[in-house]
Formats: C-alpha cells, structure tokens, sequence
C-alpha cells in the first residue's frame, strides 16, 4: 500500500495483559515517529526512529512501554502489563527525511483496556 | 501550562465565510510550526507548516506566525462544508532529545454550515 499501515486497528485487552502494536511505515521512509492520543486531546509524543536507531524516548510513560525498529523499516510498540490509563489510539507516523517537516500518519490502532 | 493551546470550540462559520484558527506556545525555542487536520475518527494530516515570521499562503490556507508573541494562526478562505474537521496546531519541543519530537495542541473543532 502507499500510505502507513498499522495493525491491529482495534485491540481490546484486560488489565495486566502485554499487547503489541505493528507500524508498517512507507517505504523508503527514513524517520518514524509513535503518538498517543485519548480521546479529545492532541497526539503526545512517544519516541522517534531515525531509521533502525531508537534516538528519542523521551515520551515513553514508563517502562512498561517499549519499541523496536530492527531492521529500519516495520516498527513495534509493547506495553507490558496494560493499565486502563494506556487506554487511547497509538499512531504511527513516518517522514521521508530525518526531520519532522512533513508526517504521513497511519490510522492508528485503538487499545481499549478493560 | 499546557505547552500548546488552542481554543476548542467549536467554531461555526457559514459556508464560503474566512475561518480563524489561533494557537499560541510556550516553548521560546521552537523554530517549526505546523497545522494538521483531523477529519472525527481519521488521522492527522499535515496541511501547512511554518518557520518564519509573517504569512504563508497556500491555496485557501493562510498561516501566520508572531514569534515575538509565540502565536500561530490559520486562516481558511471561502470555507467549505468539507473544511469540517479539528485543527490541531504542532510545535517543535527545543528541548526534546531528537528535537523532531512535536507538541500538538487539543485542537479547535471547526464547523462550516451551509
């Protein structure tokens, strides 16, 4: 596809439970970029890639929250032990350029913890 | 202090009527702004981006930054019905490890009536 892809784009998970988030960004692009939005707010910002290199972290609300670029392109983020407060739509964006100058976003995956 | 502000409306204008969004931010050292779009249940999607004083017009968007004021604007000639969306209002966090990590504001719901 031509556009950011992230799966699943519902998730529903009980309290305590690990879930996974896949980002599949557009080819080629060299930075990616994960957000948290709840509902009725703006995306917070989670971390940054520049390609396989994990260079910001700094919004990652603790440690229960991990992600990986292995290989530079597909991206996964972790939560371990999901609190109802992780509860939110996690959004994926990628850029062409290592700058945040222009994101394509993908539609994001909606994780409801119960 | 919410980094980023924005009024959250709604804002109704009448259809082909000029639509001001404002924003303003508290980081003295951002050097990008940007506008994104958010269509309810959709993601985020860029439509202008700014980086010094004054205006920058593209088709019917116009955006404005006073740095001196830490203020940022958008304007929408001849709004359309379509035009129906929040507009979200993104600074670059100076202090963020990468410096590529966004601060999005809430939001200003815009409502074009016909």
């Amino acid at each position: 596809g031509a556009g950011v892809s992230q799966s699943p784009r519902y998730k529903v998970a009980k309290r305590g439970q690990d879930v996974a988030l896949r980002c599949d960004p557009i080819s080629g692009h060299v930075s990616l970029f994960w957000y948290q939005q709840a509902l009725g707010q703006g995306p917070e910002f989670l971390t940054y890639f520049q390609n396989e290199a994990q260079l910001d972290k700094s919004g990652l609300p603790s440690d229960r929250f991990f992600a990986e670029r292995p290989e530079g392109s597909v991206s996964t983020l972790k939560i371990q032990r999901t609190q109802q407060e992780d509860s939110a739509v996690y959004l994926c964006a990628s850029s062409p350029t290592a700058t945040n100058e222009k994101l394509f976003f993908g539609s994001g995956t909606q994780l409801s913890v119960l | 202090q919410k980094e980023v502000e924005q009024n959250s409306g709604p804002l109704s204008v009448p259809e082909g009527a000029i639509a001001s969004l404002n924003c303003t931010y508290s980081d003295r050292g951002s050097q990008s702004f940007f506008w994104y779009r958010q269509y309810s249940g959709k993601s985020p999607e860029l439509i202008m981006s700014i980086y010094s004083n004054g205006d920058k017009e593209d088709g019917r968007f116009t955006a404005q930054l006073n740095k001196a004021s830490q203020y940022v604007s958008l304007l929408i000639r001849d709004s359309q019905p379509s035009d129906s969306a929040t507009y979200l209002c993104a600074v670059t966090a100076s202090n963020s490890n990468s410096g590529y990590a966004l601060n999005f504001g809430k939001g200003t719901s815009l409502l074009v009536t016909p």
